[in-house]
Parts: structure tokens; sequence; C-alpha cells
């Protein structure tokens, strides 16, 4: 069964390094997301992307974060200058047409000391 | 902004018995609703799904009813096994391609 996958899947930074979490969604999909989990929080919505741009953004997704599909396959989540609140769990999330819904990938953990 | 609320953070039943996990949500533009379950260091796995022209969706042990009027939903799980132990958590979006608005979660324990 076709899955998303994230990489790395734990990520350790010191504050005000640059991170780059990749995703490579479902390969017919055509929607793309990044969603965070702060320990002990809900799951927050970062970003959506169609079509080579973004199509909706959270306030949480400000000039610090973008986002990128460099090519047919991966989709990146960029974070400029990472801060210590960043430290959370990032899942890309992908949909395709026929879906029922978003299928998230496994996550990947930013630890940011 | 709790725009969905699951005001339950924890439930326990015993094996066999039924789980009803309930959640709230306050913005009538939501128009589909998820129920998805979630173990530590995972991602957020789908189990079944509403859109708001239905009041209820069965899929096997799992059935979800929507009450609009109310803005509440329920996801039932019947009968309950140990391996349902998880967290449960309900979305709602505006529509099928959109954001995703999750509750704070449920922690389901089913005790053998």
């Amino acid at each position: 069964e076709p899955e998303v996958t994230q990489t790395p899947s734990h990520q350790v930074t010191q504050m005000g390094q640059e991170v780059i979490l990749r995703c490579v969604p479902i390969s017919n999909h055509l929607y793309f997301y990044w969603y965070r989990q702060i320990l002990g929080q809900k799951v927050e919505f970062l970003v959506s992307f169609y079509n080579n741009e973004i199509s909706e953004k959270s306030e949480i997704f400000d000039d610090q974060f973008s986002v990128e599909r460099p090519d047919g396959s991966n989709f990146t989540l960029k974070i400029r200058s990472t801060k210590l609140e960043d430290s959370a769990m990032y899942f890309c999330a992908s949909w395709g047409q026929g879906s029922d819904t978003q299928y998230f990938g496994p996550g990947t953990r930013l630890t940011v000391l | 902004d709790q725009q969905v609320k699951q005001n339950s953070p924890s439930l326990s039943v015993q094996e066999g018995r039924i789980s009803i996990l309930n959640c709230d949500y306050t913005n009538s533009m939501f128009d589909y609703f998820l129920w998805y379950k979630k173990y530590p260091a995972e991602g957020p796995t789908f189990l079944i799904s509403i859109s708001s022209i239905k009041d209820k969706n069965e899929d096997g042990r799992f059935t979800v009813f929507l009450n609009k009027s109310a803005k509440h939903l329920s996801l039932h799980i019947v009968p309950s096994q140990p391996g349902d132990s998880a967290v449960y958590f309900c979305a709602a979006s505006v529509s099928n391609t959109g954001k995703l608005i999750f509750g704070q979660g449920t922690t389901l324990q089913v005790k053998p």
C-alpha cells in the first residue's frame, strides 16, 4: 500500500540553525501539507501546497518557514533559523483524487537545543 | 481558537464493550469530519470519515455519528479490543482538500 515517507525520523539542531525536513508524498497525490505537534498539544496545521504554490498557511508559518517541491517526488519544509519553540513532531500529509482523507507520514521529531 | 474540542482526555473500557469517543465543533462551515488513531512516535492513521450530508457512516467495528444541529460527532467502537488502545483525534475541514483542524485527542485504553 502506498505511504507517505519522511526523513529524517529525528533531527537535533542548535538554536539559530537551518533545518530541512523531507517528505515523499504518495506518488499520484496533488495536495501536500505540513502539520506539527508540540509535545502534549494538538496537531496543528502549518501549510498546504497545491500546483506548486502555497494554497493556505497558518499564523505559525511565518517568514522563517518555507516549503518547496524541488522535483516530482519530494516535498520539503525549511526552517531558516530554528527557535527552541520549534521543537515538535512535524508531519507531512498528502491527498489525492478519490482519497477519503489526507494520508500522514510517520513524522520527524525536531529537537532544538 | 478551539474550533474542535474533545473534552475527555481519557477513556477506559473493558474488552468487548462499546467505546464512545466524543467531539464538538464550533465552525458551521466545516463539512467534512474525520477520526484518526495515533500511536506514540507515529503519524495519525485514518480511521473513518463523514461528510456533512450524512449523519452516520459505518466501517466494520467503527461507526461515526454526526449531529449537525448540536455540532457534535462521536465515534463508536464495538466491540472494543486491546489493540484499539491509542490516542484518537477528531478532525474537521471545510472541504476534503482543506486544512484539518484537530481536537486535543482522547486516550483510549481497552482493558483485557
